[in-house]
């Protein structure tokens, strides 16, 4: 596609239950990013996938959260047993870029897609 | 945690007249990026400086980069009611974990026709 897709655009669960966000990155993006914005605030990084490699996954909040990318292009972010505090829209990002490859790399620009938004009741 | 911290928080102008925004950062970097958010939507990036330079054009935007300062500004010239969005910077971490972009608040700008 010509963008990043993500989907769903919009989910309600009660606590407890588990959500799956997916993500469509750019087709031959190599770098995959998913952040998390709550409301009023800038995205806060969650994890970094290099094709199938899950290169950072230091910002994710809990072991409640798991992201994947299996095949090196479409990635997951699931989240389980919500919590309130989980409610925000998850931004996923694709990057062309080979990020990390050559020492001292520069993070280059990031294609986001509109964002799934989550609330836990 | 947010390295980046855009002042002001918001900022309300009349059609025609400049913006500028300023981001401070606290480590190292590669490089700051400055991304435009409209409401309800994803980001889009809008610029890149990176360490080794001092001012960048694109259009009616003019980003410049102190890092002795550890800071940044983005202006817009002549801004038009389209304008009206929230700004973000973001920068990544010298040395740091590539790909992790580390984004400011925003500043929330207003342009009324």
């Amino acid at each position: 596609g010509a963008g990043v897709s993500q989907s769903p655009r919009y989910k309600v669960a009660k606590r407890g239950q588990d959500v799956a966000l997916r993500c469509d990155p750019i087709s031959g993006h190599v770098s995959l990013f998913w952040y998390q914005q709550a409301l009023g605030q800038g995205p806060e990084f969650l994890t970094y996938f290099q094709n199938e490699a899950q290169l950072d996954k230091s910002g994710l909040p809990s072991d409640r959260f798991f992201a994947e990318r299996p095949e090196g292009s479409v990635s997951t972010l699931k989240i389980q047993r919500t919590q309130q505090e989980d409610s925000a829209v998850y931004l996923c990002a694709s990057s062309l870029g080979l990020l990390g490859v050559v020492a001292g790399a520069h993070t280059g620009e990031l294609f986001f897609g509109e964002g799934s938004r989550l609330t836990v009741l | 945690s947010q390295q980046g911290e855009e002042d002001p928080q918001a900022l309300s102008i009349q059609e025609g007249e400049n913006a500028t925004m300023n981001c401070s950062y606290k480590t190292s970097i590669n490089n700051l990026q400055w991304y435009r958010q409209n409401s309800g939507r994803g980001l889009v990036h809008l610029i890149l400086i990176r360490s080794n330079e001092r001012e960048k054009h694109s259009g009616r935007l003019r980003v410049t980069l102190d890092t002795s300062k550890k800071s940044s500004s983005l202006l817009i010239t002549a801004s038009r009611a389209a304008d009206t969005a929230s700004y973000f910077c973001a920068t990544d971490r010298y040395g740091g974990s590539q790909g992790n972009l580390i984004f400011g608040k925003g500043t929330k700008l207003s342009v009324k026709p």
